[in-house]
């Protein structure tokens, strides 16, 4: 049974471009949410898209913006990197027939913005 | 704003002793608790859900929660090495809310041999 995963493993990119991070969820699942986590903090909710819609929101810019596909993977973009966005980005998947109970991480993507 | 507080540590036991691992939540109305488990470099890994007051074990982890006191925690029986980690615990949106796990900044444990 495929897990989440999560690709690429590790970028570089320099300040004002731009970044696509991918995710695939684990099998069974229909709900994708992102988050950032920074050094030595917890992981921040960005997202969720359910039914290839934005569901719910946290507290981060308009730069940040997200895609779901037909067969539930999830884009995440990031415009005009800024140093701060420096971070590990987690993806999630849940089912929306369990509540979204439980949510499980794929290994992440690890940003630096130079 | 809802909150999650942890202790940062970092958090040192000796090998085979419990390690007790504390947590509490602003939100009164919060219904689901996670605990979850990251090596360093690596991403949470779910350990333990809890739902109701009391405890719920699961091998050698149990998970107590109390929703009066709005307070979550984690014991490790017989620690291992292997169990030194950083021990997220995280709070489920409920309502609109729903899809949004909170966290705390997680509690450092050490375990040694």
């Amino acid at each position: 049974d495929a897990g989440v995963t999560q690709s690429p493993t590790h970028l570089i990119k320099t300040r004002g471009q731009q970044v696509t991070l991918r995710c695939s969820p684990k099998s069974g699942h229909d709900t994708v949410s992102w988050y950032q986590q920074a050094l030595g903090q917890g992981p921040q909710f960005i997202f969720q898209y359910y039914e290839e819609e934005e569901r719910q929101r946290g507290n981060f810019p308009d730069r940040f913006s997200g895609h779901q596909f037909p067969n539930y993977s999830s884009e995440l973009n990031v415009n005009a990197l800024l140093l701060g966005d420096s971070a590990l980005y987690l993806c999630a998947s849940s089912y929306v027939g369990t509540g979204w109970s439980e949510a499980f991480f794929g290994q992440g993507t690890r940003l630096t913005v130079v | 704003q809802k909150e999650v507080e942890q202790n940062s540590g970092p958090l040192s036991v000796p090998e085979g002793a419990i390690a007790s691992l504390n947590c509490t939540y602003s939100d009164r109305g919060s219904q689901s608790f996670f605990w979850y488990r990251q090596y360093s470099g690596k991403s949470p890994e779910l350990i333990m859900s809890i739902y109701s007051n009391g405890d719920k074990e699961d091998g050698r982890f149990t998970a107590q929660l109390n929703k009066a006191s709005q307070y979550v925690s984690l014991l490790i029986r017989d620690s291992q090495p292997s169990d030194s980690a950083t021990y997220l615990c995280a709070v489920k949106g409920y309502g609109g809310s729903q899809g949004n796990l909170i966290f705390g900044k997680g509690t450092k444990l050490s375990v040694k041999p």
